[in-house]
Order: C-alpha cells, then structure tokens, then sequence
C-alpha cells in the first residue's frame, strides 16, 4: 500500500528553471494539498483540491502552479525557481471525513541556487 | 485571521511525562490534530479532537481542549526517547480538506 507518493526526494535548481514536483496516491482521496515547510515557519498550505478539476490556492501560493486532472495525482509546478523556494515540499491527501487522518508523502527536498 | 502558536522546544528526561502546549485563534476550528515529525520523514498523526471535547486518551496520549481559552495541550505519559520529534499541532477549518499547522515543538528526551 503505496500511499502518497512524492517525486524526487531532492533537487538542486538553479534560479529561474522550471521544474515539477510530483505526487500521487492510491487511495481514492478526493482532497489533495500541497504545503512548504521551512525551519521555524511550520508548514503552510501552497495550494490544495477538492477533486479532479478543481484547484484553489492556499496561504503562500505565488510562484507555483497546480493542475488536477486525475483524482491519483496532484503535480506542482514552479515556473521558474528562485532561492526563496528553497524548502522541504509535502504533499498530503485526504478523503476530506473530519475523523480520518490526512497522509503525508516523505517529502521532496528542493534547494534553489 | 488563523493562527496557532506553539511553544518551540521542550526537553524531558525519558519516563517523565511531557506536555506540549498550543493555542489557536479560530473559534471555527472544528478539529484539532497532534501530527509527529521524526528527522528526515513526513509528518504521522498522532490524535485528533474533536471541538465540542475536551479530552480524549489514546494509550500514552492524553489530549486536553480548553475551547474558552482555544488551548490545546498533550500529555506523552512515561516519554520514551523514540518520542524525541517535532510535533505539530493543527487546526482544520476549510470543510477539513486543509490543515493549519504552528510551528512545531521540538520534544527531546535523554535517558
């Protein structure tokens, strides 16, 4: 049971590439976030979907894109890296049910230069 | 506007209890989660409560909810030094499909 998958583990960008974040899961969750964690920032909601079609943005959205065109996976985008994007990225899902718990993904490690 | 704040370390010797504390502003939060975060790994949950609770016992958690104060506390009983984490605590308000974290309390045990 694979869960929520994320891809790659780390990446080294230099500033102004382009690049994707992936992340699927095979769980049939409906609701699907993306979020940036930093040290003594917490984690902070990027953007997040409700179902297939359907995105909104979250607290710090700027500089990233997302698309939900199948409920398995929720693709982020940064259309071109900067140094401030430097962070540790975690893609969660979730069946949306208040008492289920939402899964997180291992995270993927980007470093901008 | 939400906002949850935690402490942002506590250090315990391993068999006592530790309590790791967290206040809220949200008075529409409708669920409040414990998640775990162990070096190098995603974050695991913990517990949850629900808002109209006031605390809820899972094992060696006891999760306390003082609503008036929109304060939220665990208690780890008997903390062991695998408990040794960052732990989240997090508020869900938008028909719970996201999640509001504080910043993380950093719990660390030594023998």
């Amino acid at each position: 049971n694979a869960g929520v998958t994320q891809t790659p583990k780390f990446q080294v960008l230099k500033t102004g590439q382009s690049m994707t974040l992936q992340c699927a899961q095979d769980m049939n969750h409906e609701y699907m976030s993306w979020y940036r964690q930093d040290p003594g920032m917490g984690l902070r909601l990027i953007h997040y979907s409700v179902g297939a079609g359907i995105t909104d943005q979250g607290e710090v959205p700027n500089g990233y894109n997302v698309s939900r065109s199948t409920t398995e996976d929720f693709p982020l985008r940064l259309l071109s890296a900067a140094p401030s994007q430097t962070s540790v990225y975690f893609c969660a899902s979730t069946d949306g049910g208040p008492n289920t718990e939402a899964f997180f993904g291992q995270g993927t490690r980007l470093t901008v230069v | 506007g939400e906002d949850v704040e935690q402490s942002l370390f506590l250090s315990v010797r391993e068999g006592d209890s530790s309590v790791i504390n967290c206040t809220y502003t949200d008075s529409s939060s409708t669920y409040l989660y414990w998640y775990k975060q162990e070096p190098g790994a995603g974050l695991q949950l913990l517990t949850y409560i629900f808002s109209n609770m006031d605390m809820k016992q899972d094992q060696r958690l006891t999760v306390l909810l003082n609503k008036k104060d929109k304060h939220l506390s665990l208690r780890i009983a008997d903390t062991q030094t695998g408990d040794s984490a960052i732990y989240f605590c997090a508020e869900s308000i938008q028909g719970y499909s996201t999640l509001t974290f504080g910043k993380g309390t950093m719990l660390l045990v030594s023998p």
